[in-house]
């Protein structure tokens, strides 16, 4: 099925632990973005990529690192995890930054940093 | 920076009721507004997009309209079902990205 992959769906890591979560999608999107969602706090952009070797950062970038060597993969790597850090991130893409066909997201992944 | 607000956080609605969730953006120069829907654990489903030179869109029991103007848009749920049971999210794209509400969590009592 055409979309929006995101691995793992679940993380416990300890502070301190580096990770990626990986997030790959098959429509040929040339944007593609980074949340996180928090509760009462809505979704944030962390990072965002307008197209492979072109990256920028969002709203919350503090913490994460990202790259964007093809146009199907949107890594986002955590340095240094903090507790701070435990949410539950999202990956969208679009057709481009306006987004003319909207949004598509991924299924998340929850992230538990103790 | 766009601010996007959702009234109410939460509703309770018997079944078969028609229902309106609100949302309001700070700043009206935006691309499209997109709707979606989280259900418990989930990922966000698109619903409905309404680009900026559209007043409205309709899919099935669902109908958005958007009034750019005054910053604002409503979306309407006719016959409300148990399974529409969710949080429903608004974001709005000034072109840069998608800013999002909190969200309105919806009820449907049998």
């Amino acid at each position: 099925n055409a979309g929006v992959t995101q691995t793992p769906k679940f993380q416990v890591l300890k502070t301190g632990q580096s990770m990626t979560l990986q997030c790959a999608q098959d429509m040929n999107h040339e944007y593609m973005s980074w949340y996180r969602q928090d509760p009462g706090m809505g979704l944030r952009l962390i990072h965002y990529s307008v197209g492979a070797g072109i990256t920028d950062q969002g709203e919350v970038p503090n913490g994460y690192n990202v790259s964007r060597s093809t146009t199907e993969d949107f890594p986002l790597r955590l340095l240094s995890a903090a507790p701070s850090q435990t949410s539950v991130y999202f990956c969208a893409s679009s057709y481009s930054q306006g987004a003319l066909g909207g949004y598509t997201f991924g299924s998340g992944t929850r992230l538990t940093v103790v | 920076k766009q601010e996007v607000t959702q009234i109410p956080a939460a509703l309770s609605v018997p079944e078969g009721e028609n229902l309106v969730l609100n949302c309001s953006f700070t700043d009206s120069a935006i691309y499209n507004l997109q709707w979606f829907r989280q259900d418990p654990g989930k990922g966000l489903t698109s619903l409905l997009l309404i680009q900026s030179s559209q007043r409205e869109q309709t899919s099935g029991r669902l109908n958005a309209s958007l009034d750019k103007s005054s910053g604002r848009s409503t979306l309407y749920i006719a016959a409300s079902q148990p399974g529409d049971s969710a949080t429903y999210l608004c974001a709005v794209n000034p072109g840069n990205q998608f800013y999002f509400g909190t969200g309105t969590s919806l009820t449907v009592i049998p």
